[in-house]
């Protein structure tokens, strides 16, 4: 099956820091989420982004789908961005999930 | 609002006794997922329906069991819970139009978390 590498898998950043949060896939796919789980357990959708350049506020991402990575930017972090990014990618119907990455800002 | 909704957020239930855990979305999407999420990992897919067809992945095991009665309700059915089947149950939906294979935006529901005593 696909593989979905994520990288790096902690960081600790001191508030208003920026940070950039890859994800490599070893197969073409379909679809790429970026997801951000709440301390609650709850998957937040950031981004829908197959291929491409997104922002929404202070996160952007990229697709480079021929090269199979993403990234995820995060600028002027804040003390509520922590918790833990994943990255999901369909070859078709099915989300695999990548391994993940521990954000923690500190004040 | 349109979402999607699992009920219910804790189940407790003992070893070997029969647990089913329940989807519901107001988002009219054709596909819907369930996920096991243990802790410190990422969410893991047990199997999804694509309509009224059921794709299991290779290693779910034999023990989980899916339903769909209709577009808006899915089930998950653990049919003798073991201590390893502790975790977050997560459900999710999509839409696939039409015949591309290719799906759109994934909605999750907030999880059902499962004790096994």
């Amino acid at each position: 099956g696909i593989q979905v590498e994520q990288s790096p898998p902690d960081l600790i950043l001191q508030e208003g820091a920026n940070s950039t949060l890859r994800c490599n896939f070893s197969d073409s796919v379909n679809n790429l989420q970026w997801f951000h789980q709440n301390p609650w357990g709850q998957l937040i959708n950031l981004f829908y982004i197959p291929s491409g350049t997104k922002q929404n506020g202070r996160l952007s991402a990229t697709t480079v789908a021929t090269e199979r990575y993403s990234l995820l930017y995060i600028s002027s972090s804040q003390t509520t961005d922590s918790g833990v990014y994943f990255c999901a990618v369909a070859p078709g119907n099915q989300f695999y999930f990548g391994t993940g990455t521990s954000l923690t800002v500190i004040p | 609002d349109a979402m999607v909704i699992q009920n219910p957020r804790y189940q407790v239930t003992q070893f070997g006794k029969p647990v089913t855990l329940s989807c519901s979305q107001t988002l009219n999407h054709n596909v819907m997922y369930w996920y096991q999420q243990k802790s410190s990992q990422a969410p893991k897919l047990l199997f999804h329906y694509y309509d009224k067809d059921f794709n299991n992945e290779a290693d779910t095991p034999d023990n989980f069991q899916s339903r769909r009665p209709n577009t808006s309700f899915c089930f998950l059915d653990i049919r003798s819970p073991g201590l390893g089947d502790a975790a977050m149950y997560l459900c999710a939906t999509s839409r696939t139009p039409g015949t591309s294979g290719s799906t759109d935006t994934q909605y999750f529901g907030p999880g059902t978390r499962l004790t096994v005593l």
